[in-house]
């Protein structure tokens, strides 16, 4: 059965203190990896999308690493803007229907 | 620009109403989404459109009822609803034919059903 399981459920962070969370995933036929930010009441914010085991990607404090198994979402002098809960989802061979992780809810404090 | 509008951003509704939620795109994605978020949830698909037709209902009940009016606009009619259905409708698009490809969300409707 395709799974997303997201670690860990909440985390906080000091300003300034780097950290990864971790999307761990079984599917099967991985088609793409993907990485939200979701604000409190808005919408999910796309961030990365990643294909292949050993892809990379970077934004700002934000770099995001795929295997075949997981995924890290490492997050690097965090600021209380980057406050938000991080979603992932993985899409598998059902066409359109993305398998989404529960979330982690990260709290960065000043 | 990769932006999704949906309208309106906030709905109260009585459990006797007939309201509609709006959304609108212009990436040129002739895929369309619906989703529904509770608190502490990750979205739960609801349905899906490809080139303006329906291709994935998700055994929603039929107080819901889509429309895709066009490639740009997405619609869900609403009526009978419970008290339950309250939450975060969100909306979103993507690629169609491309394995893999980004869904785009939009701000989402609070919905509030009482």
């Amino acid at each position: 059965e395709d799974q997303v399981t997201q670690s860990p459920e909440a985390l906080r962070l000091q300003e300034g203190e780097s950290s990864s969370l971790n999307c761990s995933y079984t599917v099967s036929g991985l088609r793409g990896l993907f990485w939200y930010r979701q604000d409190p009441g808005k919408g999910p914010e796309f961030l990365f999308t990643l294909y292949s085991a050993g892809e990379e990607k970077e934004k700002e404090r934000l770099k995001a690493t795929l295997t075949k198994k997981e995924s890290f979402l490492h997050i690097t002098a965090p600021k209380p803007e980057d406050s938000a809960t991080y979603l992932c989802a993985v899409e598998g061979d059902s066409n359109y229907q993305l398998i989404w992780g529960a979330g982690t809810k990260l709290i960065i404090k000043p | 620009d990769t932006e999704v509008t949906q309208t309106p951003k906030h709905l109260v509704m009585g459990m006797t109403n007939k309201k509609s939620l709006k959304c609108e795109q212009h990436m040129g994605h002739r895929a369309m989404y619906w989703y529904k978020q509770k608190a502490k949830k990750p979205p739960e698909l609801m349905f899906v459109y490809s080139y303006e037709k329906l291709s994935i209902n998700e055994s929603v009940p039929s107080r819901f009822s889509p429309e895709c009016p066009n490639s740009s606009l997405l619609n869900l009619h609403l009526h009978a609803l419970q008290p339950e259905d309250s939450a975060l409708y969100l909306c979103a698009s993507s690629e169609v034919g491309h394995p893999g490809g980004t869904q785009y969300f939009g701000p989402g409707t609070r919905l509030t059903v009482l």
